[in-house]
């Protein structure tokens, strides 16, 4: 059964820094890894998606990486801002029987400092 | 495009009344499914479909049940809440090709009571 873990479970940082957010899965035959972001009382809304043959994607100040292989993925956010304070989750896709099956992580709770 | 919708937004119910929560996509994605989520559970897959007309158990399903009628829309239904229902749902829809990447709702509130 798939497992995805996400380390730390909150992080709080002053403005300006960078920093790492981290994702774990136990099993690599995924299709893809999505990462997401989810402010209080609100919807997911999707930063990245990592297709199972790449390595990483970027979009503006955010990088994710992927290593199959190893089941990890990393959220790189560079210049943090205040309003990037939310809740990331990432989660991977298992095509399974013409299924798609995703499981998600339980997510960081990221709050950045003024 | 208005994405993936749903009502209501907020919703409280009395154990043993029934509702159905809607979902509609206007982006003509075959995959759509529904997901609860609780505090320190994460997010869980409830009921999926794969097309009009095709649509099968997740990880959660007992209790609520789902049609697709359309491709455009996928209604859930609890025909008898339960407060364990308490809870955020979420509807999601997908391209079952290609990249397959998820597109979520605003979510609808329940409380049970």
């Amino acid at each position: 059964k798939q497992e995805v873990t996400q380390i730390p479970a909150a992080l709080s940082v002053p403005e300006g820094e960078n920093l790492v957010l981290n994702c774990s899965f136990t099993d690599s035959a995924i299709y893809n890894l999505q990462w997401f972001r989810q402010d209080p009382g609100k919807g997911l809304t999707s930063l990245l998606l990592i297709q199972s043959s790449q390595r990483e994607q970027t979009s503006g100040r955010l990088n994710a990486s992927l290593d199959k292989s190893s089941g990890r993925s990393t959220l790189y956010i560079a210049a943090s801002q205040p309003g990037d304070s939310a809740t990331y989750l990432c989660a991977v896709l298992h095509l399974i029987q013409g299924a798609q099956k995703l499981v998600f992580g339980q997510g960081t709770r990221l709050t950045i400092n003024p | 495009n208005a994405g993936v919708t749903q009502t209501p937004k907020f919703q409280v119910l009395k154990t043993g009344q029934s509702m159905t929560l809607q979902c509609a996509q206007d982006m003509n994605h075959e995959y759509m499914s529904w997901y609860r989520q609780d505090p320190g559970m994460g997010l869980r897959l409830i009921h999926y479909s794969v097309g009009a007309g095709i649509t099968d158990q997740g990880e959660v399903p007992n209790g609520y049940n789902v049609s697709r009628s359309t491709t455009e829309d996928f209604p859930l239904r609890l025909l008898s809440a339960a407060p364990s229902q308490t809870s955020v749902y979420f509807c999601a829809s997908s391209y079952f090709e290609g990249a397959n990447e998820q597109f979520f709702g605003p979510g609808t509130r329940l409380t049970v009571l």
